[in-house]
């Protein structure tokens, strides 16, 4: 079935640091991609919604330039937070989905950010 | 804006049923998903309604009522396994992104 990986799966960084991390769609075309943030025993928040080729549509209250999304290929999706800080610190989630008009997300395993 | 209010935990024993309900406000409103996730895992798909009425996938149902703005996930046969938490997602029209619920932790007892 559809596979989403995440690299790295965890990652440790210290302030004012950049870290990107990869989302990729193993064994199917990913035409829109999501990124979401989740917080201990939260929900998923969606950060921005990334179709290949265009520019990342970022949700209210998502700073564009901290969290700079680049989706380059059909299957390759990457998240750089830039110049993190310690409230950065929280699970990424990425998640794909095979084409317009089809409900279902698969999701990556997520990275664990930690910033020191 | 958008929202979706799930009972923050239940707890049931092994073998029970059990009912996880969703009430939505939503901008745009396209179908209802369901998604389970275990500690420090990824979401992963349970159950899809597109249409008013129930879905039954195995041990799962969900149920849809547009009209009343809310849904349920049904749980049989509770397994120790099933013990995660789950979340309610509503399609948002135009934009096929998903809005999550504020999740519900299951708790299974032998």
């Amino acid at each position: 079935g559809a596979v989403v990986s995440q690299h790295p799966s965890w990652v440790i960084c210290k302030s004012g640091t950049s870290v990107k991390i990869e989302c990729r769609s193993l064994d199917f075309q990913a035409t829109t991609m999501f990124w979401y943030r989740q917080f201990p025993k939260q929900s998923l928040m969606l950060m921005a919604t990334s179709n290949e080729g265009s520019k990342a549509t970022y949700e209210q209250g998502v700073e564009k330039d901290k969290f700079l999304i680049n989706h380059a290929s059909l299957t390759l999706s990457t998240l750089t937070v830039t110049s993190a800080h310690p409230e950065d610190s929280s699970f990424y989630i990425c998640s794909a989905r095979e084409g317009s008009g089809v409900y279902e997300q698969y999701f990556g395993p997520g990275t664990r950010l930690t910033v020191t | 804006g958008q929202s979706l209010e799930q009972p923050s935990e239940v707890t049931a024993v092994e073998g029970a049923i059990v009912q996880i309900n969703c009430t939505y406000q939503t901008s745009g409103f396209y179908g209802l998903s369901w998604y389970q996730q275990h500690d420090g895992g990824a979401p992963t798909f349970l159950s899809y309604n597109g249409l008013d009425g129930l879905e039954e996938t195995g041990r799962f149902s969900s149920f849809l009522s547009r009209s009343d703005s809310y849904g349920y996930l049904l749980l049989q046969e509770l397994q120790m396994k099933d013990s995660a938490s789950y979340f309610c997602a509503a399609e948002d029209t135009g934009f096929q992104k998903l809005v999550f619920g504020t999740g519900t932790r299951l708790l299974v007892s032998p």
